[in-house]
């Protein structure tokens, strides 16, 4: 069965600054991963998707994720953090067999001003 | 969310008490997915429908939970005898073409249970 970790519950980061949410994944075969993100009382958007091809995939808002296959890891990431990016961020996987995605426990996002 | 709709989008019940949650999605979808978001908890999966296939159901938490898609649009999740752990955001998705590559997400149905 697959799984996804968010190690953390909650980061703060200041405005400006480089953000980074951590994701890793156990699936079997090759994943298919994703990142929503939840703006209070609203429900879930996609940011960015990784099937196949370049490791470093580009999405809405200005955000970016690395795939990592050695490490299994999808860690979210943007150069500059805006305080309207605060908002819950989800890391999400399936493996190509499969048809529903599997969620993270959701990270916290904090941008400060 | 764009292309799904879902209805009510808050429900307060008493325990016990049967409710029905609504999604309509747009049409030409071609999966339709439930999942609930409990309270500092992520996504759990319930069941999705695809085509004419048999449903998956393989996430629904007990057999008071129940979900069906009519004419291959409109699906409802029953829910019966609520309990106040049943208490949580009810969240539709969708996908269209044959990869399913991502969902698109209604607002959900905030179901609180008293």
């Amino acid at each position: 069965a697959q799984s996804v970790a968010q190690p953390e519950d909650q980061v703060n980061v200041a405005e400006g600054n480089p953000l980074t949410v951590k994701c890793t994944y156990s699936v079997s075969g090759n994943p298919y991963l994703f990142w929503y993100v939840q703006y209070p009382n609203r429900g879930l958007q996609f940011l960015l998707k990784y099937i196949t091809g370049d490791n470093l995939v580009k999405g809405s808002y200005g955000f970016e994720a690395e795939f990592n296959k050695s490490q299994t890891s999808f860690h979210l990431k943007k150069p500059s953090a805006l305080v309207s990016d605060s908002a819950l961020y989800f890391c999400a996987v399936r493996p190509g067999s499969a048809r529903q995605l599997t969620f993270g426990s959701g990270t916290q996002l904090t941008v400060l001003p | 969310g764009a292309g799904v709709s879902q209805s009510p989008s808050n429900k307060v019940t008493e325990k016990g008490k049967d409710v029905e949650l609504r999604c309509d999605p747009i049409s030409g979808h071609t999966a339709l997915y439930w999942y609930r978001q409990s309270l500092g908890q992520g996504l759990e999966f319930l069941i999705y429908f695809q085509g004419n296939s048999a449903p998956d159901k393989s996430g629904l938490p007990s057999d008071r939970f129940s979900a069906e898609r009519t004419g291959g649009s409109v699906s409802t999740l029953t829910i019966q005898r609520t309990q106040q752990e049943d208490s949580a955001v009810y969240l539709c998705a969708f996908t269209q073409g044959e990869a399913n590559y991502g969902y698109t997400f209604g607002s959900g149905t905030r179901l609180t249970v008293v």
